[in-house]
């Protein structure tokens, strides 16, 4: 069946603009994550989604950012005033209900900012 | 969740076994242990995972000491489409309810050579 997509693969943003990242998960999987990973560097957690709860948010690195998934399937991240330092690949992760269920992973989105 | 030590880069010759060590010294009854590795440009892709028993599956085997305190993950018969980062990641089960985020490190990049 169709795996984890993330849209767009690439995205280039002018300094300040606000940009939207889309996630669809495998269907059916109640959970759903976003990693960000920084040139050379494993990713780092962002926030993690059960259906439409946000349960945890933690790793969000300022009030820019903000995730969403309205009727626990597709999610959106969105970063507000992008910056330079936002520059990474954004992850997507699915997985059943559970925690030691593994995550799918998407192929990412690469933000740039200029 | 317990923090993990690995080499950050490996060679392994093609049709050879790949050993790849990880340490998880302070590591909790209630953790598991867990492979993922991530190919140039893709997403990460999980390959095994154990509590204490060693583990085997069609893409490796697992092996984790008796004190669980360190691992190795075995690609039996390395092939150059396993060149990738491998990381090792210590992940808490919560049980069926809720799921829980991957704490990945730098991993170890292994390079298979003809």
């Amino acid at each position: 069946g169709a795996g984890v997509s993330q849209s767009p693969r690439y995205k280039v943003a002018k300094r300040g603009q606000d940009v939207a990242l889309r996630c669809d998960p495998i269907s059916g999987h109640v959970s759903l994550f976003w990693y960000q990973q920084a040139l050379g560097q494993g990713p780092e957690f962002l926030t993690y989604f059960q259906n439409e709860a946000q349960l945890d948010k933690s790793g969000l690195p300022s009030d820019r950012f903000f995730a969403e998934r309205p009727e626990g399937s597709v999610s959106t991240l969105k970063i507000q005033r992008t910056q330079q330092e936002d520059s990474a690949v954004y992850l997507c992760a699915s997985s059943p209900s559970g925690s030691l269920y593994e995550q799918y992973f998407g192929p990412g989105t690469r933000l740039t900012v200029t | 969740d317990a923090k993990t030590t690995q080499p950050p880069s490996m060679d392994c010759a093609e049709g050879r076994a790949a050993n790849l060590p990880c340490n998880h010294s302070t590591i909790s009854g209630n953790e598991y242990v867990y492979w993922y590795r991530q190919i140039h440009s893709q997403g990460p892709q999980y390959i095994i995972h154990g509590l204490k028993n060693n583990e085997t599956n069609e893409m490796a085997s697992l092996i984790i000491t008796e004190d669980r305190k360190s691992s190795t993950l075995i690609l039996p018969h390395a092939t150059l489409r396993d060149t990738a980062v491998y990381y090792c990641i210590v992940r808490v089960a919560f049980g069926t309810g809720t799921a829980s985020k991957l704490t990945f490190g730098t991993g170890t990049r292994l390079q298979v050579t003809l």
